[in-house]
Formats: C-alpha cells, structure tokens, sequence
C-alpha cells in the first residue's frame, strides 16, 4: 500500500493559519488524497480530500503538488477545536469498488491560545 | 454530513463472555462498512470489511472466528467478540462508506470503548 508521511506533531497559535504537510512520494494515479482528524476518545472526523486539483470545503483547504507526491492540509484558522491528531491517507480500490484506509500515526496538532 | 452511530459507547465485561457492538448508518445507506480497533497511543487498525449480503473481509492477523461480522442489511453491521480477554480490551471504531455522495468518503462512528476483566 502507498504511505504517508507526516510530522509527529506540530503548534499554531489560536487563530493563525496551519500547514500541515504529507509526504506520498509513492502515489498511484488512481489513489485518492484523504484528510481526517481525531479528537481524543471519539472516532475520526472527515476532513476533505482530492485527487489532482486543489480543493475547499467549510473545513479546510487542500493543496497538491503538481505530481502529487505531497499535499497540504491548511487550516485557515485555528482555533481550540482544532487541536487533534491529523492522519493523511491514501486510499485505493480494495474489492467491491470499496475502498480502504489505512491510517499511519499522523500528525497531533496542539493549538496554543 | 452523513451520520453513523455505535451501540454500547462503553462495555465491560468478564472474560469469556461475548460482546456485541452495533454500527448503524443514521442517514444514508451503507453497502460497504469498516470495522477498526485502536490501541491507546497509537493508530487505527483496520480489522475487517464488511460488504452487506456476503462474508466480510478480515485483515491478515484478525481472526475471524473470535470477531465475528454480520452485515445483514443497509444501515447495520454488527461485530462481535467471542469469548473475551484483557487484550480484547481496546478501542473499536466502525466506518461505512456513503455511496450516495458520489464521494469516496468513510464515516465513522464515535467508538465503543471495551474493557475486559
């Protein structure tokens, strides 16, 4: 399976912006580009994802590279709610259409206020 | 956004007794869910597929025997824990897959924390 790479942890202060970056130099062209984050003690939420073109949603924005071998998640402003761990995913086809995830350790934000 | 649920939040038991945890897709329809297990600390793991109407799909290393997986409509898949220990205690997170977006995106539940005694 395609993997990920993603910085153990990283800080922002409240209402600054966050880059939190992903590393998947061994992209396929047909895998798809997922965000999402945990809170403590729930189960995770989805964030946003994408194949080739940038995308926005009411989270996030999501910025990849042209060849696709790394993206970024970024928060345009941070608040206290932000602060989670963030897992970049790759998924691909696994039977059936359906398609898999396989979290790696991600990236746990701590958002300082 | 599309809503699943689990049922208990929170079980404990004795070993050897069996624990059932339900998944149930609130708004949506779901032919495919996930069945996760998280270990403190550490990451999600994925444990089995479960495709509505047919066997589901164990990860290399799950057995299949011990976490047993119905998936007998839509909107419910059920797994179960047969014959409990302490080191079934852990974390157990389902996902369904909304086919109705026209996204490829999973929702997951908010977890049913098991402890064994």
């Amino acid at each position: 399976d395609a993997k990920t790479t993603q910085p153990n942890s990283m800080e922002s202060n409240e209402e600054e912006p966050v880059h939190l970056p992903c590393n998947h130099s061994t992209i396929s062209g047909t895998d798809y580009i997922h965000w999402y984050r945990q809170l403590p003690s729930q189960g995770p939420e989805y964030v946003i994802h994408g194949l080739t073109s940038n995308v926005n949603n009411r989270m996030a924005s999501l910025a990849i590279a042209e060849d696709r071998k790394s993206s970024t998640l970024i928060l345009h402003r941070a608040t206290l709610r932000d602060a989670a761990v963030y897992y970049c995913i790759l998924s691909r086809a696994a039977g059936a259409g359906s398609y898999q995830l396989t979290f790696g350790k991600g990236t746990k934000l701590s958002v300082i206020p | 956004g599309a809503v699943v649920s689990q049922h208990p939040s929170w079980v404990i038991c004795k070993s050897g007794t069996s624990v059932k945890i339900e998944c149930r897709s609130l708004d949506f329809q779901a032919t495919t869910m996930f069945w996760y297990r998280q270990f403190p600390k550490q990451s999600l793991m994925l444990m089995a597929t479960s495709n509505e109407g047919s066997k589901a799909t164990y990860e290399q290393g799950v057995e299949k025997d011990k976490f047993l997986i119905n998936h007998a409509s839509l909107t419910l898949s059920t797994l179960t824990v047969t014959s409990a220990h302490p080191e079934d205690s852990s974390f157990y997170i389902c996902s369904a897959r909304d086919l109705s977006s026209g996204q490829e995106t999973q929702y997951f539940g908010p977890g049913t924390r098991l402890l064994v005694l």
